[in-house]
């Protein structure tokens, strides 16, 4: 079992729809949970950060996370083509210190 | 401005000639690490470095070497670079230490340095 695991792409929506994006981890000591957005060729950006249970809005952004279920989600609302990349799902386990574990990403594209 | 300065941009050379990847913060980060990136891949932890002199092997070490003489500065040396290294590579950095403060803190990441290995 990998140890983040990201919903298999890639996910197209049209434009002005929710993208869901979901990513799974294994490790139940994790704490922090970050999603990055990384257009073709660039650098991963980071958009959104959570380490509480429940959601956490940012614009149309909102990430949500399950500790329970070991499972974290970023929702794009109103999805725009500039929304189109690869969302990077990252996840700091608490015996890891500062190291982050990465999904392998889920490409998304916004169609006009 | 806060940055990680990766130098070169992209890189072509030959196999078995000694090259080093610089990589440079300005936000005085203890912490800093290498990653790869190859299509179907995702992001692998090649090396990281918690501060000065202590560093240690990622996910994919092999043919690879670091050194942190400096807290701004960790650069990656392909002492014989061989074509499987044809990749992206990116360094990336953040704070480091123990409680939430610090578990909280993201990397930020350089622009990339895209090497290929003929």
């Amino acid at each position: 079992q990998k140890e983040v695991e990201q919903n298999s792409g890639p996910l197209s929506v049209p434009e002005g729809a929710i993208a869901s994006l979901n990513c799974t981890y294994s490790d139940r000591g994790s704490q922090s949970f970050f999603w990055y957005r990384q257009y073709s060729g660039k650098s991963p950006e980071l958009i959104m950060s959570i380490y509480s249970n429940g959601d956490k809005e940012d614009g149309r952004f909102t990430a949500q996370l399950n500790k329970a279920s070991q499972y974290v989600s970023l929702l794009i609302r109103d999805s725009q083509p500039s929304d189109s990349a690869t969302y990077l799902c990252a996840v700091r386990r608490e015996t890891s210190g500062s190291r982050l574990t990465f999904g392998e990403g889920t490409q998304l594209t916004v169609n006009p | 401005e806060a940055q990680v300065t990766q130098n070169p941009r992209y890189l072509i050379t030959v196999t078995g000639k000694k090259l080093t990847v610089t990589c440079s913060q300005n936000m005085n980060h203890e912490y800093m690490s290498w990653y790869r990136q190859d299509p179907g891949l995702g992001l692998r932890q090649i090396y990281y470095s918690m501060n000065v002199e202590v560093t240690d092997k990622g996910d994919v070490p092999e043919g690879y070497k670091v050194s942190r003489k400096e807290k701004r500065n960790f650069p990656l040396i392909l002492e014989s670079p061989s074509p499987n290294q044809t990749s992206l590579y990116f360094c990336a950095s953040s704070f480091s230490g123990t409680g939430r403060l610090y578990s909280n803190q993201p990397q930020h990441f350089g622009d990339g340095t895209r090497l290929s290995i003929l």
